[in-house]
């Protein structure tokens, strides 16, 4: 079946370095990709997607890049803030099955210190 | 700006006890869902629904069952709740009826405790 693995945490990173979360997936068809973020006490919300492979998703700073040849979607920050700090989340959903709800992967949660 | 709440933030129930966990949205969305989220586990979704009355089984489904009798309102049930049901419950939305690319919108998750 379909999954999604992403890199172990928590990271932690100094204020203003540079970010990388690695997310690989595997799928039947063409999945859809999303990041979502978890702030402290919220629920989810959609940071960034790509519906198709070379797509780009880019939000508030940070970068995806849909590789199909590699099956990943790396989330790239240049430059980090405290803000930043939440739990991160790889998803795909296919687009050639019935299937309606996301596949998350287990989550990173990023530390960011001042 | 759209919505979705949860009925509760925390809540404490005992083994064996009916549970019900309710999820509003305001944005008229077709699909509504319920999953769970456990450390190490990322989210599992339990039960999904693209339609009043509708619903289909998630990855999960053992020990509950859902409940949406209006568009806006999606219910999630534990028959008879047990320990290992201890966990965040979140539920979400989105508008599209068929394969979904839209947006899911995220309530802020109820986090059940089953003693």
């Amino acid at each position: 079946g379909d999954s999604v693995t992403q890199m172990e945490g928590p990271v932690t990173l100094s204020e203003e370095a540079f970010l990388t979360i690695n997310c690989t997936y595997t799928a039947t068809g063409y999945p859809s990709l999303f990041w979502y973020v978890q702030y402290p006490g919220e629920g989810l919300q959609l940071l960034l997607k790509a519906t198709k492979a070379d797509d780009k998703g880019s939000n508030k700073g940070f970068e995806a890049t849909y590789r199909k040849e590699t099956t990943s979607f790396h989330l790239e920050k240049g430059s980090v803030q405290v803000s930043d700090s939440a739990v991160y989340f790889c998803a795909l959903t296919p687009m050639d099955t019935g299937r309606r709800a996301l596949t998350f992967g287990s989550g990173t949660r990023l530390q960011v210190q001042p | 700006d759209v919505k979705v709440t949860q009925s509760s933030r925390y809540l404490v129930k005992r083994t064996g006890e009916k549970v019900f966990l309710e999820c509003v949205q305001d944005m008229d969305h077709e699909n509504m869902f319920w999953y769970r989220q456990d450390p190490g586990l990322g989210l599992r979704l339990i039960y999904f629904s693209y339609d009043v009355k509708m619903k289909e089984k998630g990855d999960i489904p053992e020990g509950y069952s859902v409940s949406r009798e209006k568009k806006e309102r999606f219910s999630l049930i534990l028959e008879s709740a047990s320990t290992n049901q201890t966990s965040m419950y979140l539920c979400a939305s989105s508008l599209a009826g068929g394969y979904l690319t839209d947006t899911q919108y995220f309530g802020p998750g109820t986090r059940l405790t089953v003693l």
